[in-house]
């Protein structure tokens, strides 16, 4: 089962940041952060990982909290072409490497 | 095109029949994974290789299912006596390291 928890729904006017919270309480000290999104009718796409300290790629920033029990994906300016299923996920960056997906946050960017 | 392919994309099929997926990785990955995605849920591991050698396999991958990466190279997922609960997309994906899965478009599979 997916150990991260995420608003089911989001909306976000264009132009706009849109940030996207994800809760992973469990999360151990090996355990990344990993966001990919899926939009419709496509395989999931990979966005941006971490394991404690911000980072940062053309897509999306990602912020971290310092106890690393919740972090945050921003998409500096949505644009209409972000509206997809954003899923977090939480998981090891050796040894098992499977991810465990779990129902994700459906975004929406608003004209 | 240098990213993963799937093949068929789409694939209807009556019960009971055999159907063969394959997926062509990103040349230098030597990761690949089988997932299963139903309607309304995210995507669901089913199994994995490191080269050729099948590392993981989910329980949800029954005895009617099975994969191979024969060279190290692409993969087949057979299942055999199809159900129509086996109706799902499988997607596929690869990768050097975790951090980036390429996935592929992935196979759209009806049991009628």
């Amino acid at each position: 089962d997916a150990k991260t928890t995420q608003p089911p729904s989001m909306d976000c006017a264009e132009g706009r940041a849109a940030n996207l919270p994800c809760n992973h309480s469990t999360i151990s000290g090996n355990e990344y952060v990993y966001w990919y999104r899926q939009i419709h009718s496509q395989g999931p796409q990979y966005i941006i990982h971490g394991l404690k300290n911000n980072e940062t790629n053309e897509m999306a920033s990602l912020i971290i909290t310092e106890d690393r029990k919740s972090s945050t994906l921003i998409l500096p300016h949505a644009t209409l072409r972000d509206t997809a299923l954003y899923y977090c996920i939480d998981t090891p960056d050796f040894g098992n490497e499977k991810l465990t997906f779990g129902t994700g946050t459906r975004l929406t960017i608003i004209p | 095109d240098t990213g993963v392919s799937q093949n068929p994309r789409h694939k209807i099929t009556k019960r009971g029949q055999n159907v063969t997926f394959r997926c062509d990785p990103i040349s230098e990955h030597n990761r690949l994974y089988w997932y299963r995605q139903t309607l309304g849920q995210g995507p669901e591991f089913l199994t994995y290789f490191q080269n050729e050698a099948q590392l993981e396999k989910s329980r949800l991958l029954s005895d009617r299912f099975s994969a191979e990466r024969p060279k190290g190279s692409f993969s087949t997922l057979e299942i055999q006596r199809t159900e129509q609960g086996d109706s799902a997309m499988y997607l596929c994906a690869s990768s050097q390291w975790l951090a980036e899965a390429f996935f592929g478009q992935g196979t759209r599979l009806t049991v009628v």
